[in-house]
Protein backbone atom coordinates (compact mmCIF):
# COMPACT_ATOMS: atom_id res chain seq x y z
CA UNK A 1 0.00 0.00 0.00
CA UNK A 2 1.17 3.61 -0.99
CA UNK A 3 1.90 6.41 0.96
CA UNK A 4 -0.90 8.87 0.89
CA UNK A 5 0.05 12.39 -1.34
CA UNK A 6 0.22 15.45 0.05
CA UNK A 7 1.34 18.90 -0.94
CA UNK A 8 4.85 19.00 0.75
CA UNK A 9 4.78 22.59 1.67
CA UNK A 10 1.27 25.13 2.29
CA UNK A 11 1.56 28.86 3.82
CA UNK A 12 -1.12 31.00 4.93
CA UNK A 13 -0.90 34.79 6.71
CA UNK A 14 -2.08 35.01 9.76
CA UNK A 15 -6.24 35.25 10.27
CA UNK A 16 -6.61 33.47 6.39
CA UNK A 17 -8.01 30.33 5.81
CA UNK A 18 -5.39 27.36 3.98
CA UNK A 19 -6.28 24.18 3.30
CA UNK A 20 -4.37 20.45 2.94
CA UNK A 21 -5.31 17.81 0.31
CA UNK A 22 -4.76 13.81 1.08
CA UNK A 23 -5.24 11.88 -2.37
CA UNK A 24 -5.27 7.98 -1.88
CA UNK A 25 -7.76 5.57 -3.34
CA UNK A 26 -11.43 3.88 -3.38
CA UNK A 27 -9.36 1.35 -1.16
CA UNK A 28 -8.51 3.78 1.33
CA UNK A 29 -9.64 7.45 1.54
CA UNK A 30 -12.21 7.07 -1.25
CA UNK A 31 -14.07 4.28 0.21
CA UNK A 32 -14.09 4.60 4.00
CA UNK A 33 -14.57 7.06 6.97
CA UNK A 34 -11.94 6.58 8.58
CA UNK A 35 -9.73 9.49 7.94
CA UNK A 36 -8.22 11.42 10.37
CA UNK A 37 -5.33 14.16 10.65
CA UNK A 38 -2.32 14.66 13.31
CA UNK A 39 -0.49 17.80 13.92
CA UNK A 40 3.57 17.83 14.60
CA UNK A 41 5.29 20.57 15.67
CA UNK A 42 9.33 20.28 15.82
CA UNK A 43 10.37 17.96 18.32
CA UNK A 44 7.34 16.92 19.42
CA UNK A 45 5.12 13.59 19.16
CA UNK A 46 2.02 14.21 16.71
CA UNK A 47 -1.55 15.08 18.24
CA UNK A 48 -4.89 13.87 16.34
CA UNK A 49 -6.95 16.79 15.28
CA UNK A 50 -9.44 15.55 13.10
CA UNK A 51 -10.52 11.56 12.88
CA UNK A 52 -13.77 10.06 11.26
CA UNK A 53 -13.33 12.76 8.38
CA UNK A 54 -14.99 15.57 10.25
CA UNK A 55 -14.78 14.86 13.70
CA UNK A 56 -12.87 16.88 16.44
CA UNK A 57 -11.29 15.44 19.81
CA UNK A 58 -12.19 17.48 22.97
CA UNK A 59 -9.99 20.62 23.18
CA UNK A 60 -9.14 21.45 19.52
CA UNK A 61 -10.19 24.61 18.44
CA UNK A 62 -13.56 24.88 15.89
CA UNK A 63 -10.93 26.59 13.08
CA UNK A 64 -9.82 23.35 12.36
CA UNK A 65 -12.07 21.30 9.96
CA UNK A 66 -11.74 18.03 7.83
CA UNK A 67 -13.94 17.33 4.78
CA UNK A 68 -13.78 14.63 2.07
CA UNK A 69 -14.75 14.03 -1.46
CA UNK A 70 -14.38 10.98 -3.80
CA UNK A 71 -10.46 10.11 -2.51
CA UNK A 72 -9.41 13.28 -1.65
CA UNK A 73 -9.62 14.19 2.15
CA UNK A 74 -8.73 18.12 3.03
CA UNK A 75 -7.86 19.46 6.54
CA UNK A 76 -8.99 23.36 6.13
CA UNK A 77 -7.89 25.42 9.18
CA UNK A 78 -9.35 29.08 9.29
CA UNK A 79 -8.08 32.16 10.91
CA UNK A 80 -4.82 30.79 10.75
CA UNK A 81 -2.34 31.54 13.35
CA UNK A 82 1.41 31.64 14.55
CA UNK A 83 0.69 28.17 17.01
CA UNK A 84 -0.26 26.23 13.97
CA UNK A 85 2.86 26.50 12.02
CA UNK A 86 3.84 22.83 12.14
CA UNK A 87 3.63 19.93 9.88
CA UNK A 88 0.39 17.98 9.12
CA UNK A 89 0.25 14.16 8.07
CA UNK A 90 -2.95 12.42 6.99
CA UNK A 91 -3.88 9.07 7.72
CA UNK A 92 -6.29 6.08 6.35
CA UNK A 93 -7.27 3.48 9.06
CA UNK A 94 -8.16 0.78 7.04
CA UNK A 95 -7.47 -2.10 8.31
CA UNK A 96 -3.19 -0.68 8.81
CA UNK A 97 -2.61 2.88 8.97
CA UNK A 98 -1.24 4.18 6.24
CA UNK A 99 0.02 8.04 6.54
CA UNK A 100 0.60 11.12 4.13
CA UNK A 101 3.73 11.98 3.00
CA UNK A 102 3.30 15.15 5.35
CA UNK A 103 3.01 18.81 4.65
CA UNK A 104 4.57 21.80 6.14
CA UNK A 105 2.56 24.36 6.61
CA UNK A 106 4.44 27.95 7.22
CA UNK A 107 2.73 31.23 8.84
CA UNK A 108 4.05 34.06 6.82
CA UNK B 1 -4.82 12.33 32.74
CA UNK B 2 -3.58 9.69 30.47
CA UNK B 3 0.10 9.39 30.15
CA UNK B 4 2.39 7.46 27.93
CA UNK B 5 5.83 7.86 29.05
CA UNK B 6 8.23 5.51 27.01
CA UNK B 7 12.57 4.59 28.13
CA UNK B 8 14.97 6.53 27.42
CA UNK B 9 17.27 7.01 24.21
CA UNK B 10 19.27 4.18 22.92
CA UNK B 11 22.46 3.62 21.21
CA UNK B 12 23.27 -0.37 19.52
CA UNK B 13 25.33 -1.69 17.10
CA UNK B 14 24.03 -3.51 14.15
CA UNK B 15 23.18 -7.35 14.58
CA UNK B 16 22.51 -6.23 18.32
CA UNK B 17 18.95 -6.95 20.09
CA UNK B 18 16.72 -4.06 21.39
CA UNK B 19 13.82 -3.75 23.27
CA UNK B 20 11.73 0.08 23.98
CA UNK B 21 8.86 0.27 26.31
CA UNK B 22 5.61 2.54 26.72
CA UNK B 23 4.60 2.72 30.42
CA UNK B 24 0.62 3.76 30.44
CA UNK B 25 -1.21 5.15 33.25
CA UNK B 26 -4.88 6.52 33.44
CA UNK B 27 -6.51 4.90 31.92
CA UNK B 28 -7.19 0.65 31.79
CA UNK B 29 -4.76 -0.76 29.94
CA UNK B 30 -6.98 -3.53 28.43
CA UNK B 31 -9.42 -1.45 26.45
CA UNK B 32 -7.35 0.25 24.37
CA UNK B 33 -4.89 -0.95 21.42
CA UNK B 34 -1.32 0.38 21.68
CA UNK B 35 0.12 1.92 18.40
CA UNK B 36 3.77 1.83 17.34
CA UNK B 37 4.83 4.71 14.88
CA UNK B 38 8.30 5.48 13.10
CA UNK B 39 9.59 8.49 12.25
CA UNK B 40 12.94 8.58 10.54
CA UNK B 41 15.40 11.09 10.60
CA UNK B 42 13.50 14.20 8.93
CA UNK B 43 11.00 12.07 7.01
CA UNK B 44 7.28 11.52 7.78
CA UNK B 45 5.50 8.88 10.29
CA UNK B 46 5.55 5.35 9.24
CA UNK B 47 3.05 2.08 10.69
CA UNK B 48 5.01 0.04 12.29
CA UNK B 49 2.18 -2.16 13.82
CA UNK B 50 -0.26 -2.52 16.77
CA UNK B 51 -0.99 -4.89 19.81
CA UNK B 52 -4.99 -5.39 21.14
CA UNK B 53 -4.05 -5.12 25.33
CA UNK B 54 -6.93 -7.10 26.06
CA UNK B 55 -5.72 -10.48 24.38
CA UNK B 56 -2.24 -9.53 23.12
CA UNK B 57 -3.10 -10.27 19.62
CA UNK B 58 -0.94 -7.97 17.32
CA UNK B 59 -0.37 -6.93 14.02
CA UNK B 60 2.29 -5.23 11.79
CA UNK B 61 2.85 -3.22 8.48
CA UNK B 62 4.28 -5.61 5.62
CA UNK B 63 7.40 -3.70 5.92
CA UNK B 64 8.10 -4.59 9.15
CA UNK B 65 6.68 -8.00 9.39
CA UNK B 66 9.15 -10.45 10.43
CA UNK B 67 11.72 -7.15 11.83
CA UNK B 68 10.27 -6.28 14.82
CA UNK B 69 7.98 -7.80 17.63
CA UNK B 70 5.23 -5.83 19.83
CA UNK B 71 4.12 -7.33 23.14
CA UNK B 72 2.53 -6.56 26.36
CA UNK B 73 3.02 -6.68 30.08
CA UNK B 74 -0.59 -6.10 31.25
CA UNK B 75 0.74 -6.65 35.17
CA UNK B 76 2.94 -3.21 33.88
CA UNK B 77 0.26 -1.26 31.45
CA UNK B 78 3.23 -1.37 29.38
CA UNK B 79 3.81 -1.89 25.76
CA UNK B 80 7.23 -3.03 24.03
CA UNK B 81 9.07 -2.73 20.37
CA UNK B 82 11.71 -5.27 20.33
CA UNK B 83 13.98 -5.98 17.45
CA UNK B 84 16.61 -9.31 17.44
CA UNK B 85 19.24 -8.47 14.89
CA UNK B 86 18.86 -4.56 14.64
CA UNK B 87 19.91 -2.14 10.77
CA UNK B 88 21.37 0.64 10.78
CA UNK B 89 18.19 1.81 8.76
CA UNK B 90 15.99 1.31 12.17
CA UNK B 91 17.58 4.72 13.80
CA UNK B 92 14.68 6.75 14.25
CA UNK B 93 12.52 7.71 16.96
CA UNK B 94 10.13 5.22 18.13
CA UNK B 95 6.54 6.58 19.13
CA UNK B 96 3.71 4.43 20.93
CA UNK B 97 -0.10 5.52 21.15
CA UNK B 98 -3.20 4.40 22.79
CA UNK B 99 -5.20 4.00 19.84
CA UNK B 100 -9.36 4.20 20.24
CA UNK B 101 -10.73 2.85 16.74
CA UNK B 102 -7.44 2.50 15.40
CA UNK B 103 -6.80 6.35 16.03
CA UNK B 104 -3.94 7.70 18.34
CA UNK B 105 -5.47 9.77 20.83
CA UNK B 106 -2.69 9.83 23.75
CA UNK B 107 1.23 9.89 22.32
CA UNK B 108 4.00 9.01 24.08
CA UNK B 109 7.22 11.49 24.58
CA UNK B 110 9.40 9.18 21.58
CA UNK B 111 12.42 6.86 21.89
CA UNK B 112 15.05 7.62 19.62
CA UNK B 113 17.24 4.46 18.89
CA UNK B 114 20.99 5.21 16.71
CA UNK B 115 22.19 1.66 15.20
CA UNK B 116 25.75 2.70 14.57
CA UNK B 117 28.93 0.46 14.38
Amino acid sequence: QSALTQPRSVSGSPGQSVSISCTGTSSDVGGYKYVSWYQQHPGKAPKLMIYDVTQRPSGVPERFSGSKSGNTASLTISGLQAEDEAEYYCCSSVGTLIFGGGTTLTVL
Amino acid sequence: EVQLVQSGAEVREPGESLRISCKASGYTFTSYWINWVRQMPGKGLEFVGRIDASDSYSTYSPSFQGHVTISIDKSLATAYLQWSSLKASDSAIYYCARADSGYGVDWGQGTLVTVSS
